[in-house]
């Protein structure tokens, strides 16, 4: 089944301590995001890849760093999390054509104490 | 980067149709006009998409302004089941790196009545 999977779905830290979160996605997709959710601001984009080694800011991009060494694969990483970074955060993939619609994952609920 | 407008909430009856607007004045020649949905509790998911003429495909119609600068998705008979959010994005088709920052905005969410 053609799938963006993301782990893990819930997620509680604390203030400081570094934390992964991974995105996977198996349609061969060269276009890869992450948007955190929250509460009366809709989607907002922190970081996006054109393809392998190609990654570039979003909108809210702060706070947060990302690789994408595999095609398939686009983790989120928090080097030092905060309180203001707890949210909902969504994986999404689509081909390069982007006359194609994006796959979204079923969302990671953080939670930073 | 160029925006969207959507109303924060509208209601609809069980099988009536409904018409979700989305401002979006400074779009350019570029930009695809998309449309998601998101039910509670879920990743938002493709509704439809078009550049200039209307769409229609078995979730829903598109259709969009002379102009562009609007448009407006249209469900033919709302179920319960399309109560969600439903978010109007506007997506750069030029390949070159900055063109790729997918404005959401807060969206439009719709209460559908039995």
């Amino acid at each position: 089944e053609a799938q963006v999977t993301q782990n893990p779905r819930y997620l509680i830290t604390v203030t400081g301590k570094k934390l992964t979160v991974t995105c996977s996605q198996n349609m061969n997709h060269e276009y890869m995001s992450w948007y955190r959710q929250d509460p009366g601001l809709g989607l907002r984009q922190i970081y996006y890849s054109m393809n392998v080694e190609v990654t570039d800011k979003g909108d809210v991009p702060e706070g947060y760093k990302v690789s994408r060494k595999e095609k398939r694969n686009f983790p989120l990483i928090l080097e030092s999390p905060s309180p203001n970074q707890t949210s909902l955060y969504f994986c999404a993939s689509s081909p390069r054509d982007y006359n194609s619609p994006l796959h979204f994952g079923n969302g990671t609920r953080l939670t930073v104490t | 980067d160029a925006k969207t407008t959507q109303p924060n909430s509208m209601e609809s009856n069980e099988e009536e149709p409904v018409h979700l607007p989305c401002n979006h004045s400074t779009i350019s020649g570029t930009d695809y006009i998309h449309w998601y949905r998101q039910l509670p509790s879920q990743g938002p998911e493709y509704v439809i998409h078009g550049l200039t003429s209307n769409v229609n495909n078995r979730m829903a119609s598109l259709a969009i302004a002379e102009d562009r600068k609007s448009s407006t998705l249209i469900l033919h008979r709302a179920t319960l089941r399309d109560a969600a959010v439903y978010y109007c994005i506007l997506r750069d088709v030029r390949v070159s790196g900055g063109y790729n920052k997918l404005i959401f905005g807060a969206g439009t969410r719709l209460a559908v009545h039995p």
